[in-house]
C-alpha cells in the first residue's frame, strides 16, 4: 500500500463548477500537508499548505485536513479554464526545528475545466 | 533571481550512455532536492543536500546514480549506463532551512 493515495481522475468539469480533489494517507506521522499545481511540461508549484486539521481558505481554493480519518481535500470554487492542470497532494513529517525534508506525493489528478 | 534553473530541458540518449543534469537553486536556499517523475505519477524523492552535505538518499537511487553539490551551490545528477527505465522527468527543488520548496521546470530524459 502506498503511503499516499490520490483519486486518479481525470476530471472534466464545466467552467464555474466546484471541484473536489482528494487524498488519503496511512502514515500518522505526517503533519505537513500541501497541494501543488503542475502545468504540462512544468515543475510543480505550491498552491496551499497547512499543518492542522480543519479548513484553510485562499481565494477560490480551500484546503481541508481531517487527521482522524487521514484524509485531505482541495476544493476549487468557480473553476476557470486556467485551472486546468494536474493537482498533486504532498505530505511530510515535520522535523524538530520545523525544517522540511522529503515530500511524499500522490499520483496527481488531471483536471480539465471546459469553457 | 529567476528561480530554480535546470539544464538541459530535454535530453535524448542511447541506452548505455552516461548523462549529467545540472540544477542551479535559488541562491539563498541551502537545501536542494532531486525528484523523479514518470508519466502519470507524482514526483518521487531521490536525494537531498543541506549545503554541500548529502543527507538522505532514496533506495530508488541505485549505484548507477550519483549526485553532487560542490561548495553548496549548484548540483549535478549523473546517471551511468542509462536504461530505458530511467526515462522520466528529473525535477530539482530548493528551499531555505525552514520554508517551502521551489521546483525547477525539470529535465526530461528519454533513453532510446
Amino acid at each position: 500500500q502506498k503511503e499516499v493515495e490520490q483519486d486518479p481522475g481525470p476530471l472534466s468539469v464545466p467552467e464555474g463548477a466546484i471541484v473536489s480533489l482528494n487524498c488519503t494517507y496511512s502514515n500518522s506521522a505526517f503533519q505537513y500537508f500541501m497541494w501543488y499545481r503542475q502545468y504540462s511540461r512544468k515543475g510543480p508549484e505550491l498552491l496551499m499548505y497547512t499543518y492542522s486539521s480543519g479548513n484553510k481558505e485562499d481565494g477560490r481554493f480551500t484546503a481541508q485536513v481531517d487527521k482522524s480519518s487521514k484524509y485531505i481535500s482541495l476544493f476549487i470554487r468557480d473553476s476557470q479554464p486556467s485551472d486546468s492542470a494536474t493537482y498533486l497532494c504532498a505530505m511530510s513529517v515535520w522535523n524538530y526545528g520545523g525544517a522540511t525534508n522529503k515530500l511524499i506525493f500522490g499520483t496527481g489528478t488531471l483536471l480539465a475545466v471546459q469553457p | 533571481d529567476t528561480g530554480v534553473s535546470q539544464n538541459p530541458r530535454h535530453k535524448i540518449t542511447k541506452r548505455g550512455q552516461n548523462v549529467t543534469f545540472r540544477c542551479d537553486p535559488i541562491s539563498e536556499h541551502n537545501r536542494l532536492y532531486w525528484y523523479r517523475q514518470t508519466l502519470g505519477q507524482g514526483p518521487e524523492f531521490l536525494t537531498y543536500f543541506q549545503n554541500e552535505a548529502q543527507l538522505e538518499k532514496s533506495r530508488l537511487l541505485s549505484d548507477r546514480f550519483s549526485a553532487e553539490r560542490p561548495k553548496g551551490s549548484f548540483s549535478t545528477l549523473e546517471i551511468q549506463r542509462t536504461e530505458q527505465g530511467d526515462s522520466a522527468m528529473y525535477l530539482c527543488a530548493s528551499s531555505p532551512m525552514t520554508g517551502h520548496y521551489t521546483f525547477g521546470s525539470g529535465t526530461r530524459l528519454t533513453v532510446v
